[in-house]
C-alpha cells in the first residue's frame, strides 16, 4: 500500500512563491501526481513525475526524489485564483492513484 | 471530447434507502476509478476497474457498496442499504495510463 503526507495548510501572498512538501511510503512506486481542486469539486491534473527532477509547467513546477520518497510542487508568481487544496498522489503497480490528504493553499491580497 | 460524466450531481436519500451513482469515463480509457470524500478529509480510493474487470477493490468499505462496469464502458456504484456515514462526494476518474487521471465533477451523496 501507500500513504502520503503534506502539510494541511500553507498561506502565501500573492506575488511569492510556496513550496508544498509530500513524503511518501510505498511499495511498487511508480510516480507522484499533483492535483488542484476549487471548492470540493473535480480534481484537476497539474503535472506528474515519474523520473527524479524538475517538470516545469508554466508558473507550476514538480519535483520528485525517488532516494529519499519526497516530493515537491512549486507555484510561483502566486495569484489569487491559486487559492485552493492541492494534493499529492502516489500511482503504485496496480495503477490506482492513492491522494494524500490535500493542503489548503491560501493566497493573500 | 466529452470529458468524465458523473450522474446525479447531487442525491438526498433517507437512510435504508438505495441509490445508484453512474460515471461514464472518457472514452477509450481503460481504466475506471472510484473515490470518496468524507467530511471534507482526503480523497479515499474505494476501487479501480481495468476495462470491465475490478482490478483493485481494496478501499471498498463494506458489502453495502457494489460496483459493476458494463462491457468496460460506463460504471455504477450502487450503496445498498444507505447509511448516514455514507454521505459524501464521490468521484469518478479515468485515465489511460499511469500518470494523469480525469476526474468528473462529482456526486454529492446526502443520507438523512
Amino acid at each position: 500500500g501507500q500513504s502520503l503526507e503534506q502539510p494541511s495548510e500553507v498561506t502565501a501572498v500573492e506575488g511569492a512563491i510556496v513550496q508544498i512538501n509530500c513524503t511518501y511510503q510505498t511499495s511498487g512506486f511508480y510516480g507522484l501526481s499533483w492535483y488542484q481542486q476549487h471548492d470540493g469539486g473535480a480534481p484537476t491534473f497539474l503535472s506528474y513525475n515519474a523520473l527524479d527532477g524538475l517538470e516545469e509547467t508554466g508558473r507550476f513546477s514538480s519535483f520528485l526524489s525517488r532516494s529519499d520518497s519526497y516530493g515537491y510542487l512549486l507555484l510561483q508568481e502566486l495569484q489569487m485564483k491559486d487559492s485552493a487544496s492541492y494534493f499529492c498522489a502516489g500511482s503504485g503497480s496496480a495503477r490506482q492513484l492513492t491522494f494524500g490528504s490535500g493542503t489548503q493553499l491560501t493566497v493573500l491580497p | 471530447e466529452a470529458g468524465v460524466t458523473q450522474f446525479p450531481s447531487h442525491s438526498v436519500i433517507e437512510k435504508g434507502q438505495t441509490v445508484t451513482l453512474r460515471c461514464d469515463p472518457i472514452s477509450g480509457h481503460d481504466n475506471l476509478y472510484w473515490y470518496r470524500r468524507v467530511m471534507g478529509k482526503e480523497i479515499k480510493f474505494l476501487l479501480h476497474f481495468v476495462k470491465e474487470s475490478k482490478q483493485d477493490e481494496s478501499g471498498m468499505p463494506n458489502n453495502r457498496f457494489l460496483a459493476e462496469r458494463t462491457g468496460g464502458t460506463y460504471s455504477t456504484l450502487k450503496v445498498q442499504p444507505a447509511e448516514l456515514e455514507d454521505s459524501g462526494v464521490y468521484f469518478c476518474a479515468s485515465s489511460s495510463g499511469i500518470g494523469e487521471a480525469f476526474f468528473g465533477q462529482g456526486t454529492r451523496l446526502t443520507v438523512v
